[in-house]
Parts: C-alpha cells; structure tokens; sequence
C-alpha cells in the first residue's frame, strides 16, 4: 500500500486566497483524521471522519477552515480565506475502526507545508 | 481533559550512549500510548504503542518504552543511539468512548547526535 497521500506537498499563497489540501487515505482505513503542526502549538487535530461523516470538528479554528470527505478514499481541508497565521504543516492520518477497549494505529502522510504571505 | 508533557524540549546525546525521553500524561481512564517519530520533512511515524498487559513494550528501531501507571509517565528508551535516531520524538494519549477517538500529542523532543 502507497500509505496516506497528501496534496500539494508545499502550498505557498498569499493572504485572502482559497486554499485547498487533499487527502487519500489507506484503503480500507474508517477513520480520517486532519492536524495542524505549528512551533508555537505542536500538533492539533483539527478534525475527524468516520465513515466519510465528519465526528468532531471542534479543533477547527475558524469558520474560515472546512473539510469534506465526499467518499472513503478522498477528503479535503479547505481555507477560505487564507491569513499569515495559518501558515503551518498540516497532516492527514487515517486508522481502521476500532473496536471498543482497543484501538488501532494512525498512520500518518507527509504533509502539507502551507506558506501564507 | 487528558494532556500530554514531554518536559525536554532539545536532548543532545553522543552515539552510542542511552537515551531516556520522558512522557507524562494526565488521564482519567486507562490510557492508550504512542511514540510517534517526525525525521524532519516527513510525516510521523509510529515506534510503539501501548494497550494493555505487558508493561514494557518494544518497537521499532531498537526502543523501547515503559508504563508506569503509578507515575503517569511512558518514557521511551534505546540503549545506544544511532546518529540516524536524530529526529523529534512525540508522546500521545489516545482515548475512545461515546464513539469518539482521538490521539492528543505532546510538544515533543527534538534529539540530537554528537557523532
């Protein structure tokens, strides 16, 4: 398996532009999960999918970030519009389902390092 | 709400030397560890987790990390370091309940080699 696949790899924009990140997950895999990585904060997750339905989204900062996961092997954060202080590292994860009482691995994508001037 | 402290910002070893990279969380529940490990540029990559049963759990890479419940801490060890081990290292709590599940991360190690 290829793992999570994240795109673009670097995303450089300028303030007030959309920003669209996007995320394959590992086939099979239930859970999605989107994180942001800054200095100042290490990483947040910023929200979850199961099943393609999103579950928590409350470590989304802004009205101005959204995330859609149209089907299972497909998701996509976007910014709209963008500001300098979003500038970060973004992850896509995804896992299996977990069974109570137990839990599965996240595994992780390279990432999208987003630059906004 | 459960956290995660690494209190080691920067470690800098020699190769070959031990490591101990320490890991405290706080969490009501019966905790789900990880070690994730970020090379820089990369994504995290997972050494090694904890469940249940056995306290001490090996992973991947030679390391090592024990739970200690009385302590609240999952420290992660190697006997002797490798120069390829420099990278920042990061803790995480998972927990599950009322079907949600998430991972909170510490703020991480960042672990340098003195060839």
């Amino acid at each position: 398996d290829a793992g999570v696949i994240q795109s673009p790899r670097h995303e450089v924009t300028e303030m007030g532009q959309e920003v669209t990140l996007r995320c394959k997950p590992i086939s099979g895999h239930d859970y999605l999960f989107w994180y942001r990585q800054t200095m100042m904060r290490g990483l947040e997750l910023l929200i979850y999918f199961n099943n393609n339905v999103p579950i928590d989204d409350s470590g989304m900062p802004e009205d101005r970030f959204s995330a859609k996961m149209p089907n299972a092997s497909f998701s996509t954060l976007k910014i709209q519009p963008s500001e300098p202080r979003d500038s970060a590292v973004y992850f896509c994860a995804s896992s299996l389902e977990f069974v109570r009482d137990t839990t599965d691995t996240q595994y992780f994508g390279p990432g999208t390092r987003l630059t906004v001037l | 709400a459960q956290s995660v402290t690494q209190p080691d910002i920067h470690i800098t070893v020699s190769e070959g030397a031990s490591l101990e990279l320490r890991c405290n969380y706080s969490y009501g529940a019966t905790p789900y560890l990880f070690w994730y490990v970020q090379s820089p540029g990369q994504g995290l990559q997972l050494l090694l987790k904890y469940f249940s049963g056995d306290t001490l759990v090996q992973g991947i890479k030679g390391f090592e990390a024990e739970f200690k419940r009385s302590q609240s801490s999952f420290n992660l060890r190697k006997p002797s370091v490798h120069w390829s081990d420099a990278a920042e290292y990061f803790c995480a709590v998972g927990y599950s309940g009322a079907g949600s599940y998430q991972l909170t991360f510490g703020k991480g190690t960042k672990l340098s080699v003195i060839p």
